[in-house]
């Protein structure tokens, strides 16, 4: 069936410091991908999306491509910044209905 | 803008007990669901919704029952709680089309003892 891996974390960085977190997937078909992050007590909430391949989502300083030829979907940022601090899911919509199947996530922390 | 609003946001059930979490939205969107957050595991999805009066199961739907009887509500029962049903539980709604974004919850974490 479909699933999503993602690196383990945690991830610790210093402030203004390059993050990548891998992310890759097993699909049928071409599903749309997504990143969510979810800051501490908080639920998850839509960092970025792509729908197909060869797609870059970006938001808020971070980017994702779409990579059908590796199915990869890494997240980047090139300077980070304390206040990123959370837990980041890839996760992949599968079955219709915009159900999502999520990865394990990856807690990032930033120290200044 | 409430969004996605659950509750409890916390609980302690002792085992056999029976309880029932309570998932409001109030962006009029057509689809609803249940995850559950396990270390190591991400979200994974117990039930959902594509409409009031519909509920089908997701991944994990063992020991869980769902209903929507209101459009904006939507329900999640334990008949009788086991520790491994520990978890922290996301409500999420989506619109209809794809690919939308879900938004979710606050979560309630549930402790059985």
């Amino acid at each position: 069936g479909d699933s999503v891996t993602q690196m383990e974390g945690p991830v610790t960085l210093s402030e203004e410091a390059f993050l990548t977190i891998n992310c890759t997937y097993t699909a049928t078909g071409y599903p749309s991908l997504f990143w969510y992050v979810q800051y501490p007590g908080e639920g998850l909430q839509l960092l970025l999306k792509a729908t197909k391949a060869d797609d870059k989502g970006s938001n808020k300083g971070f980017e994702a491509t779409y990579r059908k030829e590796t199915t990869s979907f890494h997240l980047e940022k090139g300077s980070v910044q304390v206040s990123d601090s959370a837990v980041y899911f890839c996760a992949l919509e599968a079955g219709g209905y915009n159900k999502l199947i999520f990865g394990a996530g990856t807690r990032l922390a930033v120290h200044p | 803008n409430a969004g996605v609003t659950q509750t409890p946001k916390f609980r302690v059930l002792k085992t056999g007990q029976s309880m029932t979490l309570l998932c409001a939205q109030d962006m009029n969107h057509e689809y609803m669901y249940w995850y559950r957050q396990d270390p190591g595991m991400g979200l994974r999805l117990i039930h959902y919704s594509v409409g009031e009066g519909t509920t089908a199961k997701g991944e994990v739907p063992d020991g869980y029952n769902v209903s929507r009887l209101k459009k904006q509500n939507f329900l999640l029962g334990l008949e009788s709680a086991a520790p491994s049903q520990t978890s922290v539980y996301f409500c999420a709604s989506s619109s209809r089309g794809r690919p939308v974004e879900a938004f979710f919850g606050q979560g309630t974490r549930l402790t059985v003892v």
